[in-house]
């Protein structure tokens, strides 16, 4: 079955490390993000990426980093430079608009806690 | 840049119908998509509009008025599993296109 892939689902962190969470979709899109979002809040877009060795800085990416070396996989990495880290950690892809039937799915989210 | 509003909060009655409204304003207007969220939960995507009108599938439909910066979900015969975040985001053109979302619009159904 295709879909998007989030791993783990929870995620303990000691103050002082980094932490990388892993996003693979077997979706053949071309795009994919990485959004946080804390309690009560909306998502807020950290890193996005259009195409493979490619990615653009959202809103809040100060603190983490990204990389794009295959279509399928987004990893995201939470550096110690990230000052408040606990939240729960949604990626998504999509299909180009110029694809019939645009859509963007997610996968089932990591909740990240530093301990 | 992008900037999206929605209504933070409605409650509404089983079986009523509901419209939840989101404004934008973007540069570079893609498409808007509307999504489902559970607490706790991941979103669930409900919907894609790229041209204005009317889309429709289910209890639920989409509507999109470009011109206006202007989009709704509407929810029919509303049941209690419909208590739910709402999340209207927007898609811009070009090869950097952001999906940006609003704060979201929680709703609450009532027996």
């Amino acid at each position: 079955d295709g879909g998007i892939t989030q791993s783990p689902k929870y995620l303990f962190r000691k103050e002082g490390q980094n932490v990388t969470l892993s996003c693979e979709q077997n979706l053949n899109h071309d795009a994919m993000y990485w959004y946080r979002q804390d309690p009560g809040q909306g998502l807020r877009l950290i890193y996005y990426s259009q195409i493979v060795n490619d990615f653009q800085k959202g809103d809040i990416a100060e603190g983490y980093s990204v990389s794009r070396e295959k279509k399928e996989s987004f990893p995201l990495t939470v550096t110690s430079a990230q000052k408040n880290p606990t939240a729960f950690y949604l990626c998504a892809s999509s299909r180009p608009r110029d694809r019939v039937n645009t859509e963007a799915f997610f996968g089932q989210g990591t909740r990240l806690t530093v301990v | 840049g992008q900037n999206i509003d929605q209504p933070t909060e409605m409650t509404a009655t089983e079986g009523a119908i509901v419209q939840i409204n989101c404004t934008y304003q973007t540069s570079g207007f893609n498409g808007l998509f509307w999504y489902q969220q559970h607490a706790g939960e991941a979103p669930t995507f409900l919907s894609y509009n790229v041209l204005d009108g009317l889309e429709e599938k289910g209890r639920f439909s989409s509507f999109l008025s470009r011109s206006k910066g202007y989009s709704y979900l509407l929810l029919k015969e509303l049941q209690m599993k419909d208590s739910a975040s709402y999340l209207c985001a927007t898609l811009n053109s070009g090869n950097t296109g952001k999906l940006i979302f609003g704060q979201g619009t929680t709703l609450q159904v009532k027996p």
